[in-house]
């Protein structure tokens, strides 16, 4: 089992460009979350996506939107990019069964520079 | 929403001491309470978790029990090692199902 996996591992994008994150769950998993960790942070809560659909929504502007895909993989984008997005952006998956689900497993994340 | 106050780092101790971080919680519902861990250049990894109260979650010497009185979860481990310099994270998952994370607590030890 490859666990989750995130790609790319490292990118760098001009202020004002646009984005796009890709992320594979965990075999068996159908849920898939995106969180943004600042450096020196924790991760704060972007989205959460199942059933191909916008579950939930953290404090983010609509720059970042969402796709998840019936695969279950997922993509996170970002639109005019701001030097405050750089960060690394994980992806977490999970399963939705019953008692709120499985635990979140994390890949190795994303990292964001924006220049 | 969900909210998490972790003990302030960082936090330096020698190879074979006692390990606390205190963790207390808000968040809706009955949550389950997990610990994350992160190493240096890397994303989460799961360390235990709790889903009721009075669970003992457990995992690599790591122990955390489910306080629901005091909304706390915190972090211990008897002995230390220098493989466990890491960053450790503490999130409940309410009713929204999302984790919800604080800073983090970092950890150095030192041989």
């Amino acid at each position: 089992d490859a666990g989750v996996t995130q790609s790319p591992t490292h990118l760098i994008k001009t202020r004002g460009q646009q984005v796009t994150l890709r992320c594979s769950p965990k075999s068996g998993h159908d849920t898939v979350s995106w969180y943004q960790q600042a450096l020196g942070q924790g991760p704060q809560f972007i989205f959460q996506y199942y059933e191909e659909e916008e579950r939930q929504r953290g404090n983010f502007p609509d720059r970042f939107s969402g796709h998840q895909f019936p695969n279950y993989s997922s993509e996170l984008n970002v639109n005019a990019l701001l030097l405050g997005d750089s960060a690394l952006y994980l992806c977490a998956s999970s399963f939705s069964g019953a008692m709120g689900g499985t635990e979140a497993f994390f890949g190795q994340g994303t990292r964001l520079t924006v220049v | 929403g969900d909210s998490v106050t972790q003990m302030e780092g960082p936090v330096t101790l020698s190879e074979e001491a006692f390990l606390t971080i205190n963790c207390t919680y808000t968040a809706t519902g009955y949550p389950s309470l997990f610990w994350y861990v992160q190493y240096p250049g890397e994303g989460l990894q799961l360390l235990l978790k709790a889903t009721k109260a009075d669970d003992k979650g457990s995992n690599k010497g790591f122990e955390a029990t489910y306080r629901k009185e005091t909304t706390s979860f915190h972090l211990e481990k008897g002995s230390v090692q220098v493989s466990d310099s890491a960053v450790y994270f503490c999130a409940p998952r309410g009713s929204a199902r999302q984790l919800t994370f604080g800073s983090g607590t970092q950890l150095t030890v030192l041989p």
